[in-house]
């Protein structure tokens, strides 16, 4: 079946600090890539998406790119912000079986 | 346009009773999805309702169930609740299926807290 797999954390950087959060799927089809962003206290809320390969999504100064070759879609900032401190989940949508897959989340702390 | 709105936001419970939340979603969105989110399990899908049909349920006891409404809005009632059900309890909706690739748009949660 479907899965997302995304690296654990907590990650602890520097306010301006590069930021990486890594994610990996499985899929048999041609799914949809998310990531959302859940703030202290909040839902969560759509950071980014991609619906096809090579598709690259970009909002508030984050970007992840779809790549198929590698089944990833790596969650990337130039400089992080301490208003960036949240959880960050990835997520694959597959119009196969109408289902879409969280990861676990990734805590992300900016310390200023 | 106005946001999810889900009721209550706390509430507190004891074992062995019953809980009913409820989610209003977006205006237009046929869609509604509930997750549970705790500290150790992460997010995990409970059900998802379109069109007042369940289209797709988590691996969840049966003591989990919920319904939509023809106004698309939709409640999630657990029975006989147990210390375990304590959780963030999220509603999402959606204009079309999760799974068809639509934005899903979170509500702020209920927290239910079991003692």
């Amino acid at each position: 079946g479907n899965s997302v797999t995304q690296m654990e954390g907590p990650v602890t950087l520097s306010e301006e600090a590069f930021l990486t959060i890594n994610c990996t799927y499985t899929a048999t089809g041609y799914p949809s890539l998310f990531w959302y962003v859940q703030y202290p206290g909040e839902g969560l809320q759509l950071l980014l998406k991609a619906t096809k390969a090579d598709d690259k999504g970009s909002n508030k100064g984050f970007e992840a790119t779809y790549r198929k070759e590698t089944t990833s879609f790596h969650l990337e900032k130039g400089s992080v912000q301490v208003s960036d401190s949240a959880v960050y989940f990835c997520a694959l949508s597959d119009r196969r079986d109408d289902k879409i897959i969280f990861g676990k989340g990734t805590r992300l702390h900016i310390l200023p | 346009k106005a946001g999810v709105t889900q009721t209550p936001r706390y509430l507190i419970k004891t074992r062995g009773q019953q809980v009913t939340l409820s989610c209003s979603p977006i205006s237009g969105h046929r869609s509604v999805s509930w997750y549970q989110q705790t500290p150790g399990q992460g997010l995990q899908f409970l059900f998802e309702y379109f069109s007042e049909t369940q289209r797709n349920k988590g691996n969840f006891p049966g003591r989990f169930s919920g319904r939509q409404f023809s106004n698309s809005r939709s409640e999630m009632n657990v029975s006989t609740l147990e210390l375990g059900d304590s959780a963030l309890y999220l509603c999402a909706s959606s204009p079309g299926l999760a799974g068809a690739g639509d934005t899903q748009y979170f509500g702020p949660g209920t927290r239910l807290t079991v003692l």
